[in-house]
């Protein structure tokens, strides 16, 4: 099936620094979601990446799509408490939806 | 609306027991699927739907089977429950297949001792 690779798994930050996080592919994508996961909860849908180059920015989080698409980011600015969870990123191939294994956030106030 | 709706929320089941996850949505969405979440795993697709009457499999389907008789009901059987299915199951759905955003229930906690 379609692979997917994110890192880090994991993440701590101090309140008000950044945080990325990254998912790779061997294959060219069609699209990548991401969502979040807070602790305890389920996964919500962010945003969904279709273009080549592609930037989207939601508050203080930005999304890239990678120019051969085959890449993607997610980049919080100035975590605060609220930011904490997992993060995964996910793409649609065939009628099947493929995560990656997730980034956890910890952010310390 | 509820959205999509799991029951039970957590169960706890003996080794060789099966049992039925129930999962429902009312917005009409055409595309439904399962997940089970381990530790590091991320989400790995169970089972799918893309309509009333149509199934497949997805990356780990062994032990679990699922039917689909109307657009709002998706249910999960496990149908002889081993402690390798000590997991937390999510039902999902989506507008259609086309890579539309999933909408996830609550999830239910299953532990097999």
């Amino acid at each position: 099936g379609q692979q997917v690779m994110q890192i880090p798994q994991y993440q701590h930050v101090q309140e008000g620094e950044d945080f990325t996080t990254y998912c790779n592919s061997s294959t060219t994508l069609s699209n990548i979601q991401w969502y979040k996961q807070r602790p305890g909860g389920h996964p919500v849908f962010l945003i969904q990446l279709v273009k080549s180059g592609e930037v989207k920015k939601q508050k203080r989080l930005t999304f890239q799509f990678g120019e051969a698409k085959k890449n993607s980011s997610l980049h919080i600015t100035a975590t605060q408490t609220t930011d904490v969870g997992t993060y995964f990123c996910a793409v649609y191939n065939f009628n099947k939806f493929y995560f990656g294994s997730g980034t956890k956030l910890n952010v310390k106030p | 609306n509820a959205g999509v709706t799991q029951t039970p929320k957590f169960q706890v089941l003996k080794t060789g027991q099966s049992m039925t996850l129930q999962c429902a949505q009312d917005m009409n969405h055409e595309y439904m699927s399962w997940y089970r979440q381990d530790p590091g795993m991320g989400l790995r697709l169970i089972h799918y739907s893309v309509g009333a009457g149509i199934t497949d499999q997805g990356e780990v389907p062994n032990g679990y089977n699922v039917s689909r008789s109307t657009t709002e009901d998706f249910p999960l059987r496990l149908l002889s429950a081993a402690p390798s299915q000590t997991s937390v199951y999510f039902c999902a759905s989506s507008y259609s297949q086309n890579n539309s955003p999933l909408h996830f229930g609550n999830g239910t906690r299953l532990t097999v001792t």
